[in-house]
């Protein structure tokens, strides 16, 4: 199994669509999670971070399920701005803290 | 502003010159990261610093390569004889603390080998 991996995109959905993203990992020592977005040509930047089995933050959640090493991103009503890469981190394998990120889902909100 | 800085944003150069990147993190953040990142993929590692110690580098990190951290603040990133698959955007990321291992990262520069 790849370090990280997340669902291959993009997810185009209507303005006020429920969507979700999955992120699976590897290391299994992990005890940390986050996601991050990011926009076109632009940097990353910290949407959620999970520490247990979940997060929520306004229309966003973060799910952890340890046993199957997945964690999923749920955007609940959709806005044109959420349009972005959602990119899935998780610290790597070497125990320095750093983290290995997905290759990220692009999300396309439309009117 | 008190977030990550790069500098400088944009950089063209041609094959075989010489680069150098500078990193200034959030001021009371220990551990520095530098990332690359290409069109379509996440952000790769390059190499870590805790402080002023350069604790890990990534295979990525070619001999051309070379980072420094000299006084445990601001970092550089060089590239020697640069190559056209250099050309990415090369990400700056700072962390906090212990008990923290929030990443926040800077702009970016964007490098482009021609």
């Amino acid at each position: 199994r790849k370090e990280v991996e997340q669902d291959p995109g993009p997810f185009n959905v209507p303005e006020g669509a429920t969507v979700a993203f999955n992120c699976t990992y590897s290391n299994s020592a992990s005890q940390s999670f986050f996601w991050y977005r990011q926009d076109c040509r632009k940097e990353p930047k910290l949407l959620m971070s999970v520490y247990s089995s979940g997060n929520e933050d306004g229309r966003f959640t973060a799910q952890l399920n340890r046993a199957s090493q997945y964690i999923s991103l749920l955007i609940r009503d959709s806005k044109l701005s959420d349009s972005a890469t959602y990119l899935c981190a998780v610290p790597s394998n070497s125990g320095y803290s750093t983290l290995t990120f997905g290759k990220g889902t692009m999300l396309l909100v439309s009117p | 502003d008190t977030g990550v800085s790069q500098d400088p944003r944009h950089k063209i150069t041609k094959r075989g010159q010489n680069v150098t990147f500078r990193c200034d993190p959030i001021s009371e953040h220990n551990r520095l990261y530098w990332y690359r990142q290409t069109l379509g993929q996440g952000p790769e590692f390059l190499t870590y610093f805790q402080n002023e110690a350069q604790l890990e580098k990534s295979r990525l990190l070619s001999d051309r390569f070379s980072a420094e951290r000299p006084k445990g603040s601001f970092s550089t990133l060089e590239i020697q004889r640069t190559e056209q698959g250099d050309s990415a955007m090369y990400l700056c990321a700072s962390v906090g603390g212990l008990a923290k291992s929030e990443a926040f990262f800077g702009q970016g520069t964007r490098l482009t080998v021609v």
